[in-house]
């Protein structure tokens, strides 16, 4: 099955710094990758996505990065806010029926300093 | 509010018993996925279902059955409880062919 590893675990950075979290996957058949960002207590929010056709996309202050050889994608955080502070999830899914399912990484607790 | 709503938000339940965990699709999405997180770790798929049909299944014992009804709800049953049953359990709802799914806030199980 796909195993998905995300790093690092934990990101500490200033406000107004940049934040770069590293998934890496090892199923060649998941072709949908999207982010997620979980605040204390509160529900998993897609953020981003990308789908294997494309190696990169952006929405204003986040981008995210894909290589399909080296099976790696990654998540850029522009010019951190205090409001990013949150926990970010990367999934690697494949098609199923129609659906998609994916496989989660453990996670990367990003804090912003003020 | 992204529609999917799930009951009950907590529970706790002895070692041994059984668990029903109920999940409301978002309007229109006929896909649901259900979901464990332990804590400080990511959510892990359970299973998913597609028109009434179990469409896909992780690494979970048969104690963890699902149903999903003609509405597109669905169940999550969990027999013979264990401790490490204790987690964050999440359902997802999508509509086929798109990749979006859309997450309800969780039931929080605490199996003591």
């Amino acid at each position: 099955g796909e195993n998905v590893e995300q790093h690092p675990s934990t990101l500490s950075v200033q406000e107004g710094d940049s934040a770069v979290i590293k998934c890496t996957y090892s199923d060649s058949a998941s072709n949908y990758f999207p982010w997620y960002k979980q605040e204390l207590g509160k529900r998993p929010q897609l953020i981003i996505d990308i789908r294997s056709n494309v190696g990169e996309k952006k929405d204003q202050r986040i981008a995210v990065t894909l290589n399909k050889t080296a099976k790696h994608f990654s998540l850029h955080i522009t010019e951190t806010q205090p409001e990013d502070s949150a926990v970010y999830f990367c999934a690697a899914s494949r098609a199923s029926g129609g659906s998609y399912i994916p496989t989660f990484g453990r996670g990367t607790s990003l804090i912003v300093h003020p | 509010e992204t529609g999917v709503t799930q009951s009950p938000t907590h529970l706790i339940k002895t070692r041994g018993q059984q668990v029903t965990l109920r999940c409301s699709s978002q309007s229109g999405h006929n896909t649901v996925s259900w979901y464990q997180q332990a804590l400080g770790q990511g959510p892990q798929f359970i299973f998913q279902y597609y028109r009434e049909e179990e469409n896909g299944r992780g690494n979970f014992p048969p104690r963890f059955s699902g149903l999903q009804f003609p509405n597109y709800s669905s169940e999550l049953n969990v027999n013979a409880l264990e401790l490490d049953d204790s987690a964050l359990y999440l359902c997802a709802s999508s509509l086929a062919g798109n990749t979006e799914a859309f997450f309800g806030q969780g039931t929080r199980l605490t199996v003591v």
